[in-house]
């Protein structure tokens, strides 16, 4: 079955830490993966993506096939990161799967 | 570009009744449309894949005479709960996907229904 772990329901730190929001997935095929983030009070917007291959506001994830991972992570975290972070793997480019979420509070 | 919209934001009804809830794409085409559930400080859990002129797919354990859904335009779909129980209480988020943008689910700000 597919599934999306993420193991932290909360993760805080100091502004200026590097940050690391862990993502494990369970999939037969070939995924795709997905960072989505949720500010306060606004929607689900997406991050990233793993084909884009990009960094977004400072933010990276490989996705690593063997580990079946896709971790995000940032050098130096903003209190503006606060946020929710959910990671996604989609079939076929088709419907997401999300895992459960992992609350970021980045402290002053 | 690429926003969507929900009707109402929220709504408060009594057990019984039905609630129509809209999903909209304001300046693109969505084909798919996909409806959420989301329960406080929970994720999102799909319930139904929207396809435009045709029926519904239903994630397994999701009653579709319970959630009707109908995607009659390339710019609408509405989630009806029909016969609401407080147990029906919860957070729907809408998605659609732009498939001029790679396919990115676009996401509404969400519907919260509260049911007495």
């Amino acid at each position: 079955a597919q599934r999306v772990t993420q193991p932290e329901k909360l993760l805080s730190v100091f502004k200026g830490a590097p940050v690391e929001l862990k993502c494990n997935y369970s999939y037969s095929g070939s995924p795709e993966l997905f960072w989505y983030v949720q500010y306060s009070r606004q929607r689900l917007q997406l991050l990233l993506r793993h084909i884009s291959r990009e960094s977004i506001k400072g933010f990276t994830a490989d996705l690593n096939k063997g580990e079946t991972s896709f971790h995000l992570k940032k050098p130096f975290a903003q209190e503006e990161d606060s946020a929710m972070y959910y990671c996604a793997l989609s079939q076929n480019t088709d419907k997401l799967i999300f895992g459960t979420g992992t609350r970021l509070q980045v402290f002053p | 570009g690429a926003v969507v919209s929900q009707h109402p934001s929220w709504v408060i009804c009594k057990s019984g009744t039905s609630v129509k809830i809209e999903c909209r794409s304001l300046d693109f085409q969505a084909t798919t449309m996909f409806w959420y559930r989301q329960f406080p400080k929970q994720s999102l859990m799909l319930m139904a894949t929207s396809n435009e002129g045709s029926k519904a797919t239903y994630e397994q354990g999701v009653e579709k005479d319970k959630f009707l859904i109908n995607h009659a335009s390339l710019t609408l779909s509405t989630l009806t709960v029909t016969s609401a129980h407080p147990e029906d209480s919860s957070f729907y988020i809408c998605s659609a996907r732009d498939y001029t943008r790679h396919n990115e689910q676009f996401f509404g700000p969400g519907t919260r229904l509260t049911v007495l």
